[in-house]
């Protein structure tokens, strides 16, 4: 079965790093982008950049640079996101995502999400 | 960056009335990739709607989308309580960006 499994929760104390982990299965891993996207609670979606498994380029939104950083390995099908010098409004859940070019570009594919908490 | 600027930001409707919500682009958007999710509480968003006016598999034809340039639309012909959710544009033809979400409520 198609699907996106990510790691578990996590709580971080500001100035720490996280580092999400995305799991994909059923299908080829690096024929595919993926996307990581977080939700603060009771807020809306934000985009945080892009990687493509198979050459390891990446792409961020401007508000991450410099502090986001999206790696793969191919031997298990997975993809990681790293997010450092964290503060407490990086507390979120976040997604990994799946590009899909025969839909344009859109996204059908997500993980069930990563809640990572922010607190000293 | 591109800004989408959707509206309104809840919609109160009776079940079998017509949902329509806004999405604005600050410049204009290739029709190719724009992107419509719907969210409901403590799930992942699911794509309704791609290149403004696909429906993406499995979702039922009273969601369509319409529009082009700097103005889509998502309309819900007839309102189920199931469609209880937050609706949000996305588009990524220059990076990528999302909307602030239109809250949809039954009345």
């Amino acid at each position: 079965q198609v699907q996106l499994v990510q790691s578990g929760a996590e709580v971080k104390k500001p100035g720490a790093s996280v580092k999400v982990s995305c799991k994909a299965s059923g299908y080829t891993f690096t024929s595919y982008d993926i996307n990581w996207v977080r939700q603060a609670t009771g807020q809306g979606l934000e985009w945080m950049g892009w990687m493509n498994p198979n050459s390891g380029n990446t792409g961020y939104a401007q508000k991450f640079q410099g502090r986001v950083t999206m790696t793969r390995n191919t031997s298990i099908s997975t993809a990681y996101m790293e997010l450092s010098s964290l503060r407490s409004e990086d507390t979120a859940v976040y997604y990994c995502a799946r590009v899909s070019w025969e839909l344009l570009g859109s996204v059908a594919l997500w993980g069930q999400g990563t809640l990572v908490t922010v607190s000293s | 960056e591109i800004v989408l600027t959707q509206s309104p930001g809840t919609l109160s409707l009776s079940p079998g009335e017509r949902a329509t919500l806004s999405c604005r682009a600050s410049q204009s958007v290739s029709s190719s990739y724009l992107a419509w999710y719907q969210q409901k509480p403590g799930q992942a968003p699911r794509l309704l709607i791609y290149g403004a006016s696909s429906r993406a598999t499995g979702i039922p034809d009273r969601f369509s989308g319409s529009g082009s340039g700097t103005d889509f639309t998502l309309t819900i012909s007839r309102l189920e309580p199931e469609d209880v959710a937050v609706y949000y544009c996305q588009q990524y033809g220059s990076s990528r960006t999302f909307g602030q979400g239109t809250k949809v409520e039954i009345k």
